[in-house]
This record gives C-alpha cells, sequence and structure tokens, in this order.
C-alpha cells in the first residue's frame, strides 16, 4: 500500500527565504505526482504535476523535482513571500490502471514578514 | 477559468439522516471524483467515475455511500444514515482525459463541502 509523508510538518521562515519542501513514496511505481496548495479551510489548488518520465517541472518561482527510484519529490519555492503561506501538499497517482491519488500529510508553511 | 463548484458549503445534519453534497465538475472533464479530509487528518480518497460507472473505489466507499452523474453537469456523493465520524471536508474533482485511456491529467479540486454530523 502506498505511503506518502511529508517532512517538515510545519515550516516559519522570514520573508524573501528560498526553501525546499520534502514529500517521500513507498512505492515507486507512480504514474505522476502532483503538488497541492491548500488555504485553512479552503479546497486544493493544483500547483505542479510531473510525469513519472520528468525529473523536474516549473512554475513562476515554484519548482518541483522527482527522483523516482528513491521515492522523493521536492518543492523549491524562491523569494517566498507572506502570501506562500499555506498547507503544500504532495500527491501520487499509482502506476497501474486507477486515477486515485495518495496524499501527505502537508506541510504547513508560514513565511513571516 | 474553468473551475470545479461544490454546494452546499457547509452542511449540518442529525445521526441517521442521508445528505446529497453536489458538484459541478469542469465541462469538458471526463473523470470525476470524491475525496474526504477529516478535520487534521490527511486528504482520503473515495471514488473515481467515468462513463458513467464507477471506475475506482476505497475501502471508505462502502454500501453507505453512493454517487451519480443525474445530468450532464452534475455529481452527487450521498451519503445514507450518516454517523457522526462521516464528519470531514468532503472534496469534488475532476480531470480531462480521452475517451478509454489512461491520461495523466491534472486533477482539479472544488471548494469542498464542510459536512458537521450532530
Amino acid at each position: 500500500k502506498q505511503e506518502v509523508t511529508q517532512i517538515p510538518a510545519a515550516l516559519s521562515v522570514p520573508e524573501g527565504e528560498n526553501l525546499v519542501l520534502n514529500c517521500s513514496f513507498t512505492d515507486s511505481a507512480i504514474y505522476n505526482l502532483q503538488w497541492f496548495r491548500q488555504d485553512p479551510g479552503k479546497g486544493l489548488t493544483s500547483l505542479l504535476l510531473i510525469q513519472s518520465s520528468q525529473r523536474e517541472q516549473t512554475s513562476g518561482r515554484l519548482n518541483a523535482s522527482l527522483d523516482k527510484s528513491s521515492g522523493r519529490s521536492t518543492l523549491y519555492i524562491a523569494a517566498s513571500q507572506p502570501g506562500d503561506s499555506a498547507t503544500y501538499l504532495c500527491a501520487v497517482r499509482r502506476g497501474y490502471a486507477g486515477n486515485m491519488l495518495t496524499f501527505g500529510g502537508g506541510t504547513r508553511l508560514m513565511v513571516k514578514p | 477559468e474553468p473551475e470545479v463548484t461544490q454546494t452546499p458549503s457547509h452542511q449540518v445534519t442529525q445521526m441517521g439522516q442521508e445528505v446529497i453534497l453536489r458538484c459541478v465538475p469542469i465541462s469538458n472533464h471526463l473523470y470525476f471524483y470524491w475525496y474526504r479530509q477529516i478535520l487534521g487528518q490527511k486528504v482520503e480518497f473515495l471514488v473515481s467515475f467515468y462513463n458513467n460507472e464507477i471506475s475506482e473505489k476505497s475501502e471508505i466507499f462502502d454500501d453507505q455511500f453512493s454517487v451519480e452523474r443525474p445530468d450532464g453537469s452534475n455529481f452527487t456523493l450521498k451519503i445514507r444514515s450518516t454517523k457522526l465520524e462521516d464528519s470531514a471536508m468532503y472534496f469534488c474533482a475532476s480531470s480531462g482525459g480521452l475517451a478509454g485511456r489512461q491520461v495523466p491529467y491534472e486533477q482539479y479540486f472544488g471548494p469542498g463541502t464542510r459536512l458537521t454530523v450532530t
């Protein structure tokens, strides 16, 4: 059974700092991996999707990398801003038939002005 | 930009009652999903739906739950005889795809319905 873990569970940084969020998964037979942002009491906003054949994906100040063989992904946020404060979730889609996403517990990020 | 919508945003119900949660997926999407998130816990998959039938479901999705696409736009989750432990945020999601193929399209989530069972 796929398990997804995110470390740290919470992170507080000063504005302007570059930071890395980590995601690990136990079964490397994934089809893709998605990073989401969740604001308190709100839905999930998709940030990036990385295919299993890709090594990284970029969107603005966000860069996500994937090392499928070691079961790891990172989300790099450059020049963090207070508006980046949210919970960041990673989710993997398994490699055989099926579309279900298995989620990690999230990293709660606070960027202080 | 197209988005997934859900109604109601908050539903309070008494234990044992039936509830229907409603979703309008993105219009050209073919795959529809329900997930839930109990307060303080991970987001959990419930069910996926494609071509008017369930394509996958989790252990959570037992006989208490059912899904339906009653028309060309709505996608519903029915919970019969609600229990206290059904209290959670329920998220609907949809993704695109070409008919008959598994494609790696992103799943887009709605804002959620907070279900409170008292």
